[in-house]
């Protein structure tokens, strides 16, 4: 079952923070982040994996709470380059799942002046 | 160039039309997956392969079909196109680490 995204979509003034979650139905092995610009291909962020630490990108960094099978991504002081449409993929790290992700629907993330 | 490429970027065809979309990389990976993109569904996973000659199916494989005969190459063919099959296309692929690296995308409409 597809992970679920929360918000949808956001707005942001640069200079300002935002949170991205990501919520699973089922046990988790990994969490991956990629972002897309529009009209382009999804770009690798970060990943967290089970009983890993916490991941920076940049001022974007993430968490993983292996209990609850969510990840968030934090967006701090954003730049107009932040925009864009955040992903997260999920792998459950099962032995026949060959790192297959499920991705999110997306969050839409538009950083204004 | 190294990196993974695909072909046709953009595609226009007709229902009950066979298309095949390319995809090639450069960098010897093993695993290779494609994906259609649609509006509110994020990524749905079609076909992988985790090497020549291994595929499996994805979330939504009912009218794709997808072979593997060289490790650069995994092209994905659409049997009988509907237009339920307009899309965009991203094929991806990554070593046994993590990071998937993706394709510029086909976008394919089906008339």
């Amino acid at each position: 079952q597809q992970p679920v995204q929360s918000p949808q979509a956001v707005i942001l003034r640069e200079g300002e923070d935002a949170v991205i979650n990501c919520s699973s139905s089922k046990a988790l092995y990994s969490v991956h982040w990629y972002r897309q610009k529009h009209g382009e291909a999804p770009v690798f962020l970060m990943i967290l994996l089970k009983g890993g630490e916490q991941k920076g990108h940049e001022k974007i960094s993430a968490s993983f709470n292996e209990k609850k099978q969510q990840s968030s991504l934090y967006l701090t002081a954003s730049q107009l380059s932040y925009s864009g449409t955040y992903f997260c993929g999920t792998d459950p790290g099962r032995a026949d799942s060959w790192g297959k992700l499920q991705f999110g629907a997306g969050t839409q993330v538009v950083v204004t002046p | 160039d190294a990196g993974i490429t695909q072909s046709p970027r953009y595609k226009i065809t007709e229902t009950g039309r066979q298309v095949t979309l390319m995809c090639h990389q450069t960098w010897s990976h093993s695993y290779m997956f494609w994906y259609r993109q649609d509006l509110g569904h994020g990524l749905r996973l079609i076909y992988y392969s985790a090497a020549a000659d291994i595929t499996d199916k994805g979330e939504v494989p009912d009218g794709y079909v997808v072979s593997r005969s060289k490790t650069e190459n995994f092209p994905l063919t659409l049997e009988s196109a509907t237009r339920s099959q307009t899309s965009v296309y991203f094929c991806a692929s990554r070593v046994t680490g993590y990071e998937q690296y993706f394709g510029p995308g086909t976008r394919l409409t089906v008339t």
